[in-house]
Protein backbone atom coordinates (compact mmCIF):
# COMPACT_ATOMS: atom_id res chain seq x y z
CA UNK A 1 0.00 0.00 0.00
CA UNK A 2 2.11 3.22 -1.02
CA UNK A 3 -0.19 5.82 0.56
CA UNK A 4 0.49 9.16 -1.12
CA UNK A 5 3.24 9.09 -3.60
CA UNK A 6 4.82 12.52 -4.62
CA UNK A 7 6.92 12.97 -8.25
CA UNK A 8 9.44 14.27 -8.42
CA UNK A 9 11.35 13.94 -5.06
CA UNK A 10 14.08 16.52 -6.41
CA UNK A 11 13.75 19.48 -9.03
CA UNK A 12 16.08 22.64 -9.60
CA UNK A 13 13.90 25.21 -12.23
CA UNK A 14 15.27 28.44 -13.49
CA UNK A 15 13.12 31.77 -12.79
CA UNK A 16 10.35 31.30 -15.45
CA UNK A 17 10.20 27.94 -16.31
CA UNK A 18 7.42 26.10 -15.58
CA UNK A 19 6.77 22.50 -13.58
CA UNK A 20 3.92 20.44 -12.76
CA UNK A 21 4.09 18.41 -9.08
CA UNK A 22 2.33 15.27 -9.18
CA UNK A 23 0.73 13.66 -6.02
CA UNK A 24 -1.33 9.96 -6.23
CA UNK A 25 -3.04 8.80 -3.41
CA UNK A 26 -4.48 5.08 -3.14
CA UNK A 27 -6.46 5.21 -0.01
CA UNK A 28 -9.49 6.40 -2.50
CA UNK A 29 -9.53 9.67 -0.08
CA UNK A 30 -11.75 12.69 -1.50
CA UNK A 31 -10.02 15.69 0.48
CA UNK A 32 -6.10 16.24 -1.00
CA UNK A 33 -4.33 19.32 -0.16
CA UNK A 34 -1.13 21.17 -1.21
CA UNK A 35 0.97 22.85 1.50
CA UNK A 36 4.42 24.27 1.23
CA UNK A 37 7.37 23.93 3.89
CA UNK A 38 9.61 26.73 4.95
CA UNK A 39 11.84 27.40 7.58
CA UNK A 40 10.60 29.06 10.29
CA UNK A 41 7.08 29.29 8.77
CA UNK A 42 5.90 25.33 9.62
CA UNK A 43 3.48 23.85 6.30
CA UNK A 44 0.92 26.68 4.90
CA UNK A 45 -1.89 25.47 2.81
CA UNK A 46 -1.74 26.68 -1.05
CA UNK A 47 -5.00 24.81 -2.51
CA UNK A 48 -6.80 22.00 -1.81
CA UNK A 49 -9.66 20.11 -3.43
CA UNK A 50 -12.82 18.44 -1.92
CA UNK A 51 -13.38 16.30 -4.51
CA UNK A 52 -12.97 15.29 -8.18
CA UNK A 53 -13.16 18.25 -10.43
CA UNK A 54 -13.09 21.05 -7.62
CA UNK A 55 -10.02 23.06 -6.31
CA UNK A 56 -10.14 25.83 -4.02
CA UNK A 57 -7.79 28.52 -2.93
CA UNK A 58 -5.94 27.81 0.44
CA UNK A 59 -3.48 30.50 2.70
CA UNK A 60 -0.49 30.90 -0.17
CA UNK A 61 -2.33 30.35 -3.64
CA UNK A 62 -0.58 32.92 -5.58
CA UNK A 63 1.77 32.03 -8.35
CA UNK A 64 0.08 28.52 -8.41
CA UNK A 65 -2.47 26.51 -10.00
CA UNK A 66 -3.98 23.29 -9.41
CA UNK A 67 -6.28 20.23 -11.14
CA UNK A 68 -8.15 17.22 -9.73
CA UNK A 69 -9.42 15.51 -13.04
CA UNK A 70 -8.87 12.04 -11.55
CA UNK A 71 -10.12 11.58 -7.83
CA UNK A 72 -6.58 9.80 -6.70
CA UNK A 73 -4.72 12.51 -8.19
CA UNK A 74 -3.90 16.16 -7.54
CA UNK A 75 -1.51 18.04 -9.83
CA UNK A 76 0.00 21.16 -8.50
CA UNK A 77 1.39 23.82 -11.55
CA UNK A 78 4.21 26.59 -11.29
CA UNK A 79 3.38 28.83 -14.72
CA UNK A 80 6.14 31.14 -14.33
CA UNK A 81 8.82 30.02 -11.65
CA UNK A 82 10.07 32.49 -8.85
CA UNK A 83 12.84 32.44 -6.55
CA UNK A 84 10.63 32.98 -3.71
CA UNK A 85 9.26 29.07 -4.77
CA UNK A 86 12.11 27.72 -3.98
CA UNK A 87 10.60 25.26 -0.95
CA UNK A 88 9.66 21.88 0.05
CA UNK A 89 6.13 21.12 -1.25
CA UNK A 90 3.64 18.29 0.35
CA UNK A 91 0.72 16.45 -0.43
CA UNK A 92 -1.96 15.29 2.06
CA UNK A 93 -5.22 13.20 1.85
CA UNK A 94 -7.64 12.41 4.02
CA UNK A 95 -11.31 10.77 3.96
CA UNK A 96 -14.36 12.82 3.76
CA UNK A 97 -16.62 11.74 6.96
CA UNK A 98 -15.79 10.82 10.06
CA UNK A 99 -13.02 10.69 12.51
CA UNK A 100 -10.83 9.75 9.56
CA UNK A 101 -11.63 12.75 8.32
CA UNK A 102 -9.22 14.29 10.44
CA UNK A 103 -6.12 12.54 9.69
CA UNK A 104 -4.17 14.07 6.96
CA UNK A 105 -1.39 11.49 5.24
CA UNK A 106 1.34 13.40 3.80
CA UNK A 107 3.51 12.77 0.94
CA UNK A 108 7.48 12.45 1.57
CA UNK A 109 7.57 15.81 -0.19
CA UNK A 110 9.10 17.22 -2.62
CA UNK A 111 12.43 19.84 -3.05
CA UNK A 112 12.32 21.97 -5.43
CA UNK A 113 14.57 25.23 -6.02
CA UNK A 114 14.39 27.98 -8.33
CA UNK A 115 17.45 29.76 -9.17
CA UNK B 1 -0.53 36.31 9.81
CA UNK B 2 0.80 33.16 12.07
CA UNK B 3 -2.96 31.65 13.31
CA UNK B 4 -1.10 29.46 15.61
CA UNK B 5 1.82 30.54 17.08
CA UNK B 6 4.08 27.88 17.98
CA UNK B 7 6.94 27.68 21.01
CA UNK B 8 10.30 27.33 21.38
CA UNK B 9 11.50 27.21 17.88
CA UNK B 10 14.11 24.08 19.13
CA UNK B 11 14.80 21.77 22.47
CA UNK B 12 17.46 19.25 23.52
CA UNK B 13 16.19 17.22 26.28
CA UNK B 14 17.79 14.47 28.16
CA UNK B 15 16.83 10.80 27.42
CA UNK B 16 14.63 9.97 30.33
CA UNK B 17 13.26 13.84 30.21
CA UNK B 18 10.41 15.77 29.96
CA UNK B 19 9.75 17.68 26.52
CA UNK B 20 7.09 20.07 26.63
CA UNK B 21 6.29 21.78 23.55
CA UNK B 22 3.78 25.17 23.81
CA UNK B 23 1.13 26.94 21.22
CA UNK B 24 -1.37 29.61 20.91
CA UNK B 25 -4.50 30.30 18.74
CA UNK B 26 -6.52 33.07 18.76
CA UNK B 27 -9.45 32.10 16.34
CA UNK B 28 -11.87 30.51 18.40
CA UNK B 29 -13.80 28.72 15.93
CA UNK B 30 -10.95 26.22 15.74
CA UNK B 31 -12.17 23.26 17.31
CA UNK B 32 -9.76 20.35 16.46
CA UNK B 33 -6.06 20.77 17.23
CA UNK B 34 -3.84 17.95 16.50
CA UNK B 35 -0.17 17.30 16.55
CA UNK B 36 2.14 16.23 13.76
CA UNK B 37 5.41 14.77 13.86
CA UNK B 38 8.44 14.91 11.35
CA UNK B 39 11.37 13.00 10.80
CA UNK B 40 14.02 14.50 8.82
CA UNK B 41 13.18 13.20 4.93
CA UNK B 42 9.60 12.41 5.74
CA UNK B 43 6.44 14.13 5.22
CA UNK B 44 4.59 14.64 8.94
CA UNK B 45 2.48 12.03 10.50
CA UNK B 46 -0.30 12.52 12.89
CA UNK B 47 0.96 11.51 16.19
CA UNK B 48 -1.93 12.92 18.60
CA UNK B 49 -5.09 15.55 18.55
CA UNK B 50 -7.84 16.91 21.09
CA UNK B 51 -10.95 18.76 20.91
CA UNK B 52 -11.62 21.40 23.35
CA UNK B 53 -14.07 19.55 25.06
CA UNK B 54 -11.57 18.02 27.14
CA UNK B 55 -8.86 19.68 28.88
CA UNK B 56 -6.28 16.36 28.43
CA UNK B 57 -5.75 13.86 26.43
CA UNK B 58 -2.64 10.95 27.06
CA UNK B 59 -1.37 8.34 24.60
CA UNK B 60 1.31 6.25 25.72
CA UNK B 61 4.15 8.77 26.61
CA UNK B 62 2.36 11.83 24.68
CA UNK B 63 0.02 14.10 26.47
CA UNK B 64 -2.15 17.25 25.23
CA UNK B 65 -3.12 19.42 27.87
CA UNK B 66 -5.90 21.75 26.37
CA UNK B 67 -6.98 25.40 28.00
CA UNK B 68 -10.08 26.76 26.05
CA UNK B 69 -10.09 29.67 28.01
CA UNK B 70 -6.39 30.95 27.58
CA UNK B 71 -6.39 29.43 24.43
CA UNK B 72 -3.24 27.34 24.50
CA UNK B 73 -2.46 23.94 24.15
CA UNK B 74 0.85 21.68 24.53
CA UNK B 75 2.50 18.62 23.86
CA UNK B 76 4.23 16.77 26.82
CA UNK B 77 6.36 13.87 25.94
CA UNK B 78 7.05 11.69 28.99
CA UNK B 79 10.84 9.91 29.44
CA UNK B 80 11.58 11.56 25.98
CA UNK B 81 13.80 8.97 24.16
CA UNK B 82 16.60 9.27 21.30
CA UNK B 83 13.87 8.39 19.01
CA UNK B 84 11.26 11.01 19.83
CA UNK B 85 13.86 13.77 17.86
CA UNK B 86 12.09 14.86 14.83
CA UNK B 87 10.11 18.39 14.57
CA UNK B 88 6.87 18.91 16.04
CA UNK B 89 4.02 21.09 14.45
CA UNK B 90 0.87 21.60 16.39
CA UNK B 91 -1.86 22.64 14.06
CA UNK B 92 -5.89 23.61 14.12
CA UNK B 93 -8.44 23.37 12.23
CA UNK B 94 -12.09 23.70 12.02
CA UNK B 95 -13.87 20.10 11.85
CA UNK B 96 -17.07 21.43 9.60
CA UNK B 97 -16.50 21.44 6.06
CA UNK B 98 -12.51 20.27 4.25
CA UNK B 99 -10.73 20.40 7.64
CA UNK B 100 -8.28 22.41 6.38
CA UNK B 101 -5.11 22.80 8.87
CA UNK B 102 -3.42 26.05 9.68
CA UNK B 103 0.14 24.60 11.24
CA UNK B 104 2.82 26.34 13.75
CA UNK B 105 6.45 27.09 12.79
CA UNK B 106 7.42 23.60 14.24
CA UNK B 107 9.28 22.79 17.07
CA UNK B 108 13.26 20.70 16.37
CA UNK B 109 13.03 18.25 19.46
CA UNK B 110 17.09 16.52 20.21
CA UNK B 111 16.92 13.43 22.58
CA UNK B 112 20.81 13.17 23.55
CA UNK B 113 21.40 9.57 25.16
Amino acid sequence: NAGVTQTPKFRVLKTGQSMTLLCAQDMNHEYMYWYRQDPGMGLRLIHYSVGEGTTAKGEVPDGYNVSRLKKQNFLLGLESAAPSQTSVYFCASSYQQGEAKNIQYFGAGTRLSVL
Amino acid sequence: QQQVKQSPQSLIVQKGGISIINCAYENTAFDYFPWYQQFPGKGPALLIAIRPDVSEKKEGRFTISFNKSAKQFSLHIMDSQPGDSATYFCAASIETGANNLFFGTGTRLTVIP
